[in-house]
Formats: structure tokens, sequence, C-alpha cells
């Protein structure tokens, strides 16, 4: 079955780069996606990325994907306290008509 | 105003009882799902609708069913609660479109249980 795999955490210094990362295991995935919740919030979308596609930027955000190594990733450009939440990797086939594949979650801590 | 609402947004129930969680919204999504969060599992599918007269399980259905009421409206059950259903439990809504971009998921706030 399909499967999304992320680190649970990680934790850089205020100011710095962070860089979130994903595998996933259906080579179908039509979007792959990065989805942020804060403490005692729901899930917010930040950013998709086409399967087609290599790169996308927006903002602060970069997301990387290496389909032939069905590996996604997301960088945080100057990492703010702000960040701190849990970032989830997601996918989904054509449509997302059956919901999407979460991975575990990824805390991320920042540092002062 | 939020666009997708949950209610109630904390419960407390007994092993056994019967448990319903509401969901509403006003974005005027056909498509509605109903998720649960577990620390450290992320979140898994329950069940989901296409509109009003489809519905279809999810990864985790056992134990669980939904009704949809209306367009707007997408209730869960737990029928008879036990323990290992404690979660946080998410609804969300997508809508279908042939415009090649991403269906995006829209999630509500959450629904926090714990089955004593």
């Amino acid at each position: 079955g399909e499967d999304v795999e992320q680190s649970l955490f990680l934790s850089v210094r205020e100011g710095d780069s962070s860089v979130i990362n994903c595998t996933y295991t259906d080579s179908s995935s039509t979007y792959l996606y990065w989805y942020k919740q804060e403490p005692g919030a729901g899930l917010q979308l930040l950013t998709y990325i086409f399967s087609n596609m290599d790169m996308k930027q927006d903002q602060r955000l970069t997301v990387l994907l290496n389909k032939k190594d069905k590996h996604l990733s997301l960088r945080i450009a100057d990492t703010q306290t702000g960040d701190s939440a849990i970032y989830f990797c997601a996918e989904t086939g054509g449509g997302g008509a059956d919901g999407l594949t979460f991975g575990k979650g990824t805390h991320l801590i920042i540092q002062p | 105003d939020a666009d997708v609402t949950q209610t109630p947004r904390n419960r407390i129930t007994k092993t056994g009882k019967r448990i319903m969680l509401e969901c509403s919204q006003t974005k005027g999504h056909d498509r509605m799902y109903w998720y649960r969060q577990d620390p450290g599992l992320g979140l898994r599918l329950i069940y989901y609708s296409f509109d009003v007269k489809d519905i279809n399980k999810g990864e985790i259905s056992d134990g669980y069913s939904v009704s949809r009421q209306a367009q707007a409206k997408f209730s869960l059950s737990l029928e008879s609660a036990i323990p290992n259903q404690t979660a946080l439990y998410f609804c969300a809504t997508s809508d279908p479109n042939g415009g090649g971009e991403a269906e995006t998921q829209y999630f509500g706030p959450g629904t926090r249980l714990l089955v004593l």
C-alpha cells in the first residue's frame, strides 16, 4: 500500500534554513502536499507540487521533488519562531478522491 | 467565520457510549472527509463522501459510521466508543476541478475525543 515517511523531529536555530524531508512509495501520485499544523489547530495547506515539476518556490518556501527517488523536501528560509509547528507531507492520486495519505509529521523546533 | 466547523471541540465519554461528531462547511464543496490523528501516526482516513448520496470507507472505518445529511453536513458516529478511539478527529472538504490544479483539502479545527 501507499506509505509516506518523515522524520519526527527537526531542530534549527532561528534565522537558519529548515529542510524537512519526506519519502513516498506511490509512484502514481499526481500531487504532493505540505501541510502545517500549529499547536491546537487544524491543518493548513502550505504548498503543493505537481508530480511533473522538480521545484516550486513561494516566498520563503521551496519545494523540491525527486520523482526518481520518490523524495520530497520543504525548505523554509530564515526560519522564525512562528514557523514552529508540525509539518505533514501528503500525497494523492488524481483528483484526491480517496483522501490524502499523510506522513506522521515532522515537529519543527526553533532554537533562539 | 471559519469555512469548516466541527462540534464539539472537545469531548470526554465512557466506554460503550454512542457519540456523534459533527462537521459543517460553508465552502459549497461536494467532497467531505473524516480523519483521525494519533500522536506519532499522522492522519488516517476514516470515511469520505463525494456527494450526499455517496459514502466510502477509508483506511480505518471499523467502529465508525457516517451520515451525509446535506452537502454542507457530514457527521461521524461511534456506535459504542472504546478507549483506543481516543484521538483528534478532523473533518475536511475539497472540490473537484478539471483545471489541472491540485484538489486542495480544507480542514476543520478538530475535535479532541477522550474515551474512558
